[in-house]
């Protein structure tokens, strides 16, 4: 079965420090992954896509199909980092999405 | 930039009432889906709709639950006879295809109660 899992409902760092984001995912095939993220009061927004190896807002993200991991990375946190971020799979020829629980990230000052 | 654009933002309808969600995907995109969250849960895929039919559904979309495209340019979900469980936020999603080089747009999210 398909499942993606974002161990940690919250994750509160302070400004300035590393932040990884867990998520592990149950797939028979070749995953396709996703970051969205949710900001307060705001719309889900694609931040990043394995496919594309690229660093959004800092974030970088690897696709680890050993460990089946796509942890969400950054080196420094701000504190307009704070939001909620889903990790996602894109399943079958419909490209529907399967969501992980959402992980929300608290970045004191 | 374009955007999803789905109305109302909050619906309250009394339990057994028909309810529509309204969505407006972007233009040129072919994909269309529907998803919900129930509070303190995650993002669940309802439904998945292209070429003027579903193309997939999840169990959660019972016979209580329809998709239209009446008119090239809006979406709607339906749901017939709506019970207290269906109390959730919807959230409507397009792409311009299946793939992920094509990612799914997602619009503000319909907050659905039902009493």
């Amino acid at each position: 079965a398909q499942r993606v899992t974002q161990p940690e409902k919250l994750l509160s760092v302070f400004k300035g420090a590393p932040v990884e984001l867990k998520c592990n995912y149950s797939y028979s095939g070749s995953p396709e992954l996703f970051w969205y993220v949710q900001y307060s009061r705001q719309r889900l927004q694609l931040l990043l896509r394995h496919i594309s190896r690229e660093s959004i807002k800092g974030f970088t993200a690897d696709l680890n199909k050993g460990e089946t991991s796509f942890h969400l990375k950054k080196p420094f946190a701000q504190e307009e980092d704070s939001a909620m971020y889903y990790c996602a799979l894109s399943h079958s020829n419909t490209g529907k999405l399967i969501f992980g629980q959402g992980t929300t990230l608290q970045v004191k000052p | 930039e374009p955007e999803v654009t789905q109305t109302p933002s909050h619906q309250v309808t009394q339990m057994g009432q028909e309810v529509i969600l309204r969505c407006v995907p972007i233009s040129n995109h072919l994909y269309f889906y529907w998803y919900r969250q129930i509070l303190g849960q995650k993002v669940e895929f309802l439904v998945s709709f292209y070429n003027n039919e579903i193309s997939e559904k999840s169990e959660i979309f019972d016979d209580q639950f329809s998709v239209e495209r009446p008119d090239g340019s809006n979406f709607t979900l339906k749901i017939r006879s709506t019970k207290l469980e269906d109390s959730a936020m919807y959230f409507c999603a397009s792409g311009r295809t299946e793939y992920s080089n094509q990612p799914q747009h997602f619009g503000d999210g319909t907050r659905l109660s039902i009493l």
